[in-house]
């Protein structure tokens, strides 16, 4: 079965410095991993994702996310932590592609971290 | 790049009536669509499936008749409350899926349905 653990439910990071946000994964085949990003009130956002090729993701914003297979982790960080970066994150996973216009390949999401960034 | 919409984004409705929000995918067609819940702080949590001229697939524990929906066309699924009680109140999001390629999945911007 497909799963998704992040275990912080809480980082917080002083501004300008590098932030990390932890994401662990187990899915049957090949994973599709994602980041996405939820201000207040607001839906989610997509940040980056993992398919194949290079193990480091370049997202929007400024992030990148790392692919480790041997420790089925898929970890957000970003160079810099700005006060606007302050959000809920979600890391997600799904197999490989469903077939057409099946339940098959939805995304498992984790829980979600909490990112503060103090100015 | 892909934009769903959801109508409206906020609802105020009294307890035993009936709510429907629009989930919409403005400039892409979308075989099969998602209604999530999410709970202050907590993750989503799927709720449904709807493939396009089709009934809905519910996950369980959702029950099909107090949240009915309809996936009428490939640009448009709606989700209805029906006899809506304050329990029901939670932040309602929809997402649509390009059933072809990489299946992108796009999220709306969310409903907040409060019943009173």
């Amino acid at each position: 079965a497909q799963s998704v653990a992040q275990p912080e439910d809480q980082v917080n990071v002083a501004e300008g410095n590098p932030l990390t946000v932890k994401c662990t994964y187990s899915v049957s085949g090949n994973p599709y991993l994602f980041w996405y990003v939820q201000y207040p009130n607001r839906g989610l956002q997509f940040l980056l994702k993992y398919i194949t090729g290079d193990n480091l993701v370049k997202g929007s914003y400024g992030f990148e996310a790392e692919f480790n297979k041997s420790q089925t982790s898929f970890h957000l960080k970003k160079p810099s932590a700005l006060v606007s970066d302050s959000a809920l994150y979600f890391c997600a996973v799904r197999d490989n592609p469903p077939a057409r216009g099946s339940t098959l390949g939805r995304l498992y999401f984790g829980r979600g971290t909490q990112l503060t960034v103090w100015p | 790049g892909a934009v769903v919409s959801q109508h409206p984004s906020r609802v105020i409705c009294k307890s035993g009536t009936s709510v429907k929000i629009e989930c919409r995918s403005l400039d892409f067609q979308a075989t099969t669509m998602f209604w999530y819940r999410q709970f202050p702080k907590q993750s989503l949590m799927l709720m449904a499936t709807s493939n396009e001229g089709s009934k809905a697939t519910y996950e369980q524990g959702v029950e099909k008749d107090k949240f009915l929906i309809n996936h009428a066309s490939l640009t448009l699924s709606t989700l209805t409350v029906t006899s809506a009680h304050p329990e029901d109140s939670s932040f309602y999001i929809c997402s649509a899926r390009v059933d072809r390629g990489v299946y992108e999945q796009y999220f709306g911007p969310g409903t907040r349905l409060t019943v009173t």
